[in-house]
């Protein structure tokens, strides 16, 4: 069975610019959560999907947005690009909600922001 | 303030010995621990999880103790080998709660295996 997948791997944007990532869950799976680790703040819990819903969210600010299709296919949002956004952006799938069951990682997309 | 903790920022161990990465918590309505592997650059790989209805769970090499009155679980790897240098991860979940499915991460403890 095919793992979750993220694309793009590498992307490089500037001040002010937005940007969208994309994450396929492992097929059958329903809920995807986004994660962001940096190196002072580690990893950080952004927001989970299930069935199309926003379910959870981190503290993070509202530039940091996302959506679910009815594939269960995720997409986040950055909006208006910070220096401080740089980052490893990771996606996790799970077959139901998240809590009290295991979320699969992909390989993440670096987001470098000049 | 970090509601997961790991205390051991590198641990050093020889191939074939034991090795033992620990981690605490401070929230009570965890209950879903898991630990995972990364390398540089790549996502997490799921290693082993425990529900806190357990006080063990083991899978091949690694086994997972919690011991819920100190709020600590430990993973072991037995034996050591050099392909498990990585950092390891220590996450855990309160799926009973209303914000439950967010997985609480701990800064991670850089493991080397000597050959």
């Amino acid at each position: 069975k095919a793992g979750v997948t993220q694309t793009p791997r590498y992307l490089i944007k500037t001040r002010g610019q937005q940007v969208t990532l994309s994450c396929s869950p492992i097929s059958g799976h329903r809920s995807v959560s986004w994660y962001q680790q940096t190196p002072g703040q580690g990893l950080q819990f952004l927001f989970e999907y299930f069935s199309e819903t926003q379910r959870n969210k981190g503290n993070f600010p509202g530039r940091f947005s996302g959506r679910q299709f009815s594939n269960s296919r995720s997409e986040m949002n950055v909006s208006t690009l910070e220096l401080g956004d740089s980052a490893l952006y990771l996606c996790a799938s799970s077959l139901r909600l998240a809590g009290g069951d295991t979320q699969y990682f992909g390989p993440g997309t670096r987001l470098t922001v000049l | 303030d970090q509601q997961v903790k790991q205390n051991s920022p590198s641990l050093s161990v020889q191939e074939g010995r034991i090795s033992i990465l620990n981690c605490d918590y401070t929230n009570s309505m965890f209950d879903y621990f898991l630990w995972y592997k990364k390398y540089p650059a790549e996502g997490p790989t799921f290693l082993i999880s425990i529900s806190s209805i357990k006080d063990k769970n083991e899978d091949g090499r690694f086994t997972v103790f919690l011991n819920k009155s100190a709020k600590h679980l430990s993973l072991h790897i037995v034996p050591s080998q050099p392909g498990d240098s990585a950092v390891y991860f220590c996450a855990a979940s309160a799926a009973k709660s209303q914000a439950g499915t967010a997985l609480i991460f701990g800064k991670g403890t850089t493991l080397s295996v000597s050959s």
